[in-house]
């Protein structure tokens, strides 16, 4: 597609419940990347694919969390028994073989609210 | 050693003035830079980059400055206008193998008009 597409744009959930965030990232990019940012905050790392490598998962805060990638496709951000802590913005980008160094293009993110 | 230090955390300047954000580093290893500029209720969209072989890089009113020795790198938006007011994040990186993004925690920037 044009652009990294996210899903849903807003969640709504309860405190203890599953929630599953989807990322679609731009055709061609074999790099995708999870953050995570807290109202007015920065953006923290949670977890890096690139391609069939072994994921990079050290910034996923808890056992909660988890990730999954198919092939270099759609990846699926998923966060068990959900603490009102979780609630933040979801970001996920992707970017072109060789990784980094050639900028990320984000999506708009995923808002989850734990009540 | 992978931080990224970002400042000021807010800046307010007038319309028509210079915004200046400034960032820090402490690996060497990095040689990719780039801003990101994100609005409310959107993802950061990368602004402008610059990598260590040059000390300046200018795209229109926005101007990367980098310090190699000092291990700093700075924005500077000339003329600034209200439609900049955004957040503003620095990020470094090795751009070689699989690296990723480190990133400041944001400058919230607001022109008054």
């Amino acid at each position: 597609g044009a652009g990294v597409s996210q899903s849903p744009s807003n969640k709504v959930t309860e405190k203890g419940k599953d929630v599953e965030l989807r990322c679609d990232p731009i055709s061609g990019h074999t790099a995708l990347y999870w953050y995570r940012q807290r109202l007015g905050q920065g953006l923290e790392f949670l977890i890096y694919f690139q391609g069939n490598s072994a994921p990079d998962k050290s910034g996923l805060p808890s056992d909660r969390f988890s990730a999954e990638r198919t092939g270099e496709s759609v990846s699926t951000l998923t966060i068990q028994r959900t603490q009102q802590e979780d609630s933040a913005v979801y970001l996920c980008a992707s970017s072109r073989p060789g990784g980094s160094g050639y900028g990320y293009t984000f999506g708009s993110g995923t808002r989850l609210t734990v009540v | 050693q992978q931080q990224v230090k970002q400042s000021p955390q807010s800046l307010i300047v007038q319309k028509g003035g210079i915004s200046i954000i400034n960032c820090a580093y402490e690996n060497t290893a990095f040689d990719y830079f780039p801003w990101y500029q994100q609005f409310p209720g959107k993802g950061p969209a990368l602004l402008i980059a610059i990598r260590p072989d040059v000390s300046e890089k200018k795209e229109g009113r926005f101007t990367i400055s980098f310090n190699k020795s000092a291990k700093q790198f700075s924005l500077h938006i000339m003329d600034s206008q209200p439609g900049d007011s955004a957040t503003y994040f620095c990020a470094a990186s090795m751009s070689y193998g699989f690296q990723k993004l480190v990133f400041g925690t944001g400058t919230r920037l607001l022109v008054s008009p």
